[in-house]
């Protein structure tokens, strides 16, 4: 099976644009999570969704969103950028999304804003 | 909630070598998983092993185990007979309620 995809892998934009990012699960995977990884703060969760709906949500603010379509697709958007949004971005898919499942992750989009 | 910490920042070993990495971790779930993850330079997050927090038996996947102590709160990866390939961050994570937590990471170098 082929793994998990994100376009685009690179991004520059400029404060207070917006920026919408793409993932693709694994085939079969219905749960995908989204994670922040900085240098200064690690790898934080973002939000986790399955079957289209958002089940979990980490402490981010609303100007970061996400959505998942019926083809388990899932797109994250981050709206008014500023520049400690500059990271980069992985998103993992699972089966089911429970604690138990392995989330497997995509190579990330790096973005950075200017 | 769930809380990784990971207290060695950064490790180095010599190729063919055994190096172990420490991890302790907290949580409030019944039923969790925990999990070795590696990111390499080229930043691509590869699952290394998992372990069933019911199963007092330790994972092993060839020249990777781990150690679970979990009375202790505490899972190490040890890697025997180190490769180049090996040097990578090393995540340690804690999976439940649809996230996982992970550590800040142990640089992990590995010298010829």
């Amino acid at each position: 099976k082929a793994g998990v995809t994100q376009t685009p892998r690179y991004l520059i934009k400029t404060r207070g644009q917006q920026v919408t990012l793409s993932c693709s699960p694994i085939s079969g995977h219905r749960s995908v999570s989204w994670y922040q990884q900085t240098p200064g703060q690690g790898l934080q969760f973002l939000f986790e969704y399955f079957s289209e709906t958002q089940r979990n949500k980490g402490n981010f603010p609303g100007r970061f969103s996400g959505r998942q379509f019926s083809n388990s697709r899932s797109e994250m958007n981050v709206s008014t950028l500023e520049l400690g949004d500059s990271a980069l971005y992985l998103c993992a898919s699972t089966e089911q999304g429970t604690g138990t499942d392995t989330q497997y992750f995509g190579p990330g989009t790096r973005l950075t804003v200017l | 909630a769930q809380t990784v910490t990971q207290s060695q920042p950064e490790m180095s070993v010599q190729e063919a070598e055994t190096v172990t990495l420490s991890c302790t971790y907290d949580t409030s779930e019944n039923n969790y998983y925990l999990f070795w993850y590696k990111q390499p330079p080229s930043r691509q997050m590869i699952l290394v092993i998992r372990q069933e927090a019911y199963k007092q038996q330790n994972a092993t996947e060839n020249r990777f185990s781990v150690n679970f102590q979990k009375a202790a709160k505490s899972f190490s990866l040890k890697i025997s007979d180190s490769q180049l390939g090996d040097t990578a961050m090393y995540f340690c994570a804690g999976g439940g309620s649809y996230q996982l937590t992970f550590g800040k990471g142990t640089k992990l170098s590995v010298i010829p």
